[in-house]
């Protein structure tokens, strides 16, 4: 059984550019959140999909957006990046959408934006 | 709106102390508390609380929820250096459909050997 990866480790950004970053879920999972954890802070919930359509949101502007596929894979596109979108991006995966359902976290995407 | 609050915000105490982390919180629909250990990346789940009074232990971790008071308290006995991390309350509530995971700041742990 593999857990949850996340892709890349690491990514350097300026102002204004776009980014995904990408995240595959543990065996058998079908639901896929993510958060933007700041330093020194607790995760920020972005979103969450379940079968492929977006299932909740938290209080992230429209230029954040995702997909999940087929296989329960997710992706996370950031628009018009800004310096405070530097952060940890962690991605969760769970079994089916149900707050009865331990979330695995993958490690963590950190994104720095200059 | 929905919050997560955990006292202390970091703590240092000495191999063998024991430690308690507090947890509280104001969310609508609850549904479900989450602890988590986060020492590197990736947080790592210990436990998973639903009902009041009920105590979750897991060796020297223990945990147990009010929901009349709402907060949640995380005890770890006989600490060790491995115990040094952030600990993580998260609460999970279901509005509209969806649900959603509120995180605390978190309490930074160091067990100092």
């Amino acid at each position: 059984e593999t857990g949850v990866t996340q892709s890349p480790t690491h990514l350097i950004k300026t102002r204004g550019q776009q980014v995904t970053l990408r995240c595959s879920s543990q065996s058998g999972h079908n639901t896929v959140s993510w958060y933007q954890q700041a330093l020194g802070q607790g995760p920020q919930f972005i979103f969450q999909y379940y079968r492929e359509e977006e299932n909740g949101r938290g209080n992230f502007p429209p230029r954040f957006s995702g997909l999940q596929f087929p296989n329960y894979s997710s992706e996370l596109n950031v628009n018009a990046l800004e310096l405070d979108d530097s952060a940890l991006y962690l991605c969760a995966s769970s079994y089916r959408v149900s707050s009865y359902n331990e979330q695995f976290f993958g490690p963590g995407t950190r994104l720095t934006v200059l | 709106e929905d919050k997560v609050v955990q006292s202390p915000l970091s703590l240092v105490v000495h191999e063998g102390d024991t430690v308690t982390l507090n947890c509280s919180y104001e969310v609508t629909n609850f549904r479900s508390l989450l602890w988590y250990k986060q020492e590197k990346k990736a947080p790592t789940f210990l436990f998973m609380l639903t009902s009041s009074g009920i105590e979750k232990k897991s060796g020297r971790l223990s945990s147990i929820l009010d929901k009349k008071e709402l907060f949640s308290i995380l005890n770890i006995t006989a600490t060790q250096t491995g115990d040094s991390a952030i600990y993580l309350c998260a609460v999970v509530s279901f509005t509209s459909g969806t649900y959603k995971y509120i995180f605390g700041t978190g309490t930074r742990l160091k067990v100092l050997a």
